[in-house]
């Protein structure tokens, strides 16, 4: 039952660094997203994908990058690292089963990951 | 500008009492509205999804209203207990994408 998987837990870098954070999905769905969540602020979507060789902006896409070469891998590229991109950091994956509207399905979340840039 | 504003930051309750959690929007016509729930350390767990045609969602203790004149939706625990403890977020479906409210921290007391 290892549902959204996310690797690391927690993580500090220094301005300018780089770093990429894992995900990983056993559940073969289709949609996967990634979302920073800062304190008394809702989460926001940073870039999801519909697929497999598919990807797109969300709201915060900005400093980062994603790639999605297979169904259950979505990893997340840091390249220049800032304090402003300290937040925890969660992934979700969700089902759909055709195009249209991205998000009429239950997401489901890994258990973050909490970066800190000083 | 559009805006998802949940009640308050904090509410606190007694055992046994019924939570009322509120979820409000502004220039949003959502299909549907979720909420999670979102315990320290962990990432949002799904609870429920109300369509814009349904009135009254309900799951066990839980109860969500929709109220799309009011751009309200209400989220009920009943009989709360001090395991409802928990950060609750309300999520609208936005042109193909989620926007979440920044959540309410629930604490129910012994």
């Amino acid at each position: 039952n290892a549902g959204v998987t996310q690797t690391p837990k927690f993580r500090i870098l220094k301005i300018g660094q780089s770093m990429t954070l894992q995900c990983t999905q056993d559940m073969n769905h289709n949609y996967m997203y990634w979302y920073r969540q800062d304190p008394g602020m809702g989460l926001k979507l940073i870039y999801y994908s519909v697929g497999a060789g598919i990807t797109d902006k969300g709201e915060v896409p900005n400093g980062y990058n994603v790639s999605r070469s297979t169904t259950e891998d979505f990893p997340l590229r840091l390249e220049l690292a800032a304090p402003s991109q300290t937040s925890v950091y969660f992934c979700a994956s969700s089902y759909s089963p055709g195009t249209g509207t991205l998000a009429k399905n239950i997401q489901y979340f890994g258990a973050g990951t909490r970066l800190s840039v000083l | 500008s559009q805006k998802i504003e949940q009640n308050s930051e904090a509410l606190n309750i007694q055992e046994g009492k019924t939570a009322t959690l509120t979820c409000n929007y502004t220039n949003y016509s959502p299909a549907y509205l979720q909420w999670y729930r979102q315990d320290p350390g962990r990432g949002p767990v799904f609870l429920l999804l109300i369509r814009e045609n349904e009135k009254e969602k309900r799951k066990e203790r839980l109860k969500v209203t929709f109220d799309t004149t009011l751009k309200q939706s209400l989220f009920h625990i009943t009989a709360s207990q001090p395991a409802d403890s928990a950060t609750y977020l309300c999520a609208l479906d936005v042109n193909n994408d989620m926007r979440f409210g920044a959540g309410t921290r629930l604490t129910v007391k012994p």
